[in-house]
């Protein structure tokens, strides 16, 4: 079935790049997403790649797409305390378009 | 209005009790979704609307969980003889149409604790 893995946390100091990773095992997935989520705010879109794609940047986010390993990351360049958050990575599942989620990575920024 | 909207933002409620909760999508969008989210877990589909019909019910997790939808309107989930599993919370996101390239965008969803 599907399923997609993230790393727990994350740490870094303020002013460095951050690297969030997952992977994902619907070879069929055609769009992958990256959501942002605050304390006790809703899901906020950051980002999506399509699967034809191998990155595509947007000011400070990188996001890179490995197929043969279904490996995705995002990078957070000049990463600030406002970026501290829950990150989800999700992969749009069949015609239906339901996201399939991983189960979050908690970016600490330390000033 | 500019996003989706979710009523009641918070709900107590005794084991036992039904609850119903009400999403409003974005206005146009013919795509509505329901999640849940249990505390430190990530988002699990629940189902999915095209309309007013209900193609993909394959994530209620069992049949005390029900949802219907008015038209390209709102919709209401209702959770019968609610258990303290079903403490999460319940998060609707609505797209322009639906399919995997469309963007889902997402309520502040509803907080349920069953006591």
């Amino acid at each position: 079935g599907e399923d997609v893995e993230q790393s727990l946390f994350l740490s870094v100091r303020e002013g460095d790049s951050s690297v969030i990773n997952c992977t994902y095992t619907d070879s069929s997935s055609t769009y992958l997403y990256w959501y942002k989520q605050e304390p006790g705010a809703g899901l906020q879109l950051l980002t999506y790649i399509f699967s034809n794609m191998d990155m595509k940047q947007d000011q400070r986010l990188t996001v890179l797409l490995n197929k043969k390993d279904k490996h995705l990351s995002l990078r957070i360049a000049d990463t600030q305390t406002g970026d501290s958050a829950i990150y989800f990575c999700a992969e749009g599942s069949g015609n239906t378009g339901k996201l399939i989620f991983g189960q979050g990575t908690t970016l600490q920024v330390k000033p | 209005g500019a996003g989706v909207s979710q009523s009641p933002s918070n709900k107590v409620t005794e084991k036992g009790k039904d609850v119903e909760l009400r999403c409003d999508p974005i206005s146009g969008h013919t795509a509505l979704y329901w999640y849940r989210q249990r505390l430190g877990q990530g988002l699990e589909f629940l189902i999915y609307f095209q309309g007013n019909s209900a193609p993909d019910k394959s994530g209620l997790p069992s049949d005390r969980f029900s949802a219907e939808r008015t038209g390209e309107s709102v919709s209401t989930l209702t959770i019968q003889r609610t258990q303290q599993e079903d403490s999460a919370v319940y998060l609707c996101a609505s797209s322009l149409l639906a399919g995997r390239q469309e963007t889902q965008y997402f309520g502040p969803g509803t907080r349920l604790l069953v006591l």
